[in-house]
């Protein structure tokens, strides 16, 4: 079955622990990205990949790290997380450079940082 | 910077009534723009995606119409049903160089029984 997994679902943690959101599509897509979903604010994109060491910035990239060494999977890195990354983050997929066609979302993975 | 808005934010309809959701951009240059629906807690899930070069694109009840000059889309939803409530997002990805996807904030749909 075509999908996107994150890992984990659902994470509480405390300020500056580290921490890593896995994103893995096995539809062998070259574009990648992460997104995060407040309330009020919308969907906002963090950070994008165009293909294998290929990523750039999006519009709220502050406080993430993000690394693509294989084309199925992009991790999502909060090196020290604080409360105001709290948020429902989303990973995304699609074919293309850029991405001209349907996205594919992840299930989401609800972040609480105390 | 691509702005995307969505009104009405949210609305209630009987069920039964057609459902007309509107999307506009203020840059009218994008490859592509798609309409999803999100379920409370859950992720997106691609509705129909209109490239530039197209018009409109069907599926089944739902209708998307693009006028790209004037950067507005339109979703039509046929004959509502209760399981139609959902939040149903726009977004469009620019032509103009970056490779970012711009979304609007949702129109959150109760279909009323």
């Amino acid at each position: 079955e075509a999908q996107v997994t994150q890992n984990p679902r659902y994470l509480i943690t405390v300020t500056g622990k580290k921490l890593t959101v896995t994103c893995s599509q096995n539809m062998n897509h070259e574009y990648m990205s992460w997104y995060r979903q407040d309330p009020g604010l919308g969907l906002r994109q963090i950070y994008y990949s165009m293909n294998v060491e290929v990523t750039d910035k999006g519009d709220v990239p502050e406080g993430y790290k993000v690394s693509r060494k294989e084309k199925r999977n992009f991790p999502l890195i909060l090196e020290s997380p604080s409360p105001n990354q709290t948020s429902l983050y989303f990973c995304a997929s699609s074919f293309g450079r850029p991405p001209q066609e349907t996205q594919y979302f992840g299930p989401g993975t609800r972040l609480l940082v105390l | 910077k691509q702005e995307v808005t969505q009104i009405p934010a949210a609305l209630s309809v009987p069920e039964g009534e057609n459902l007309v959701l509107n999307c506009s951009f203020t840059d009218s240059a994008i490859y592509n723009l798609q309409w999803f629906r999100q379920d409370p807690g859950k992720g997106l899930t691609s509705l129909l995606l209109i490239q530039s070069s197209q018009r409109e694109q069907t599926s089944g009840r739902l209708n998307a119409s693009l006028d790209k000059s004037s950067g507005r889309s339109t979703l039509y939803i046929a004959a509502s049903q209760p399981g139609d409530s959902a939040t149903y997002l726009c977004a469009v990805i620019p032509s103009s160089g970056n490779n970012r996807l711009a979304f609007g904030k949702g129109n959150q749909v109760v279909v009323i029984p």
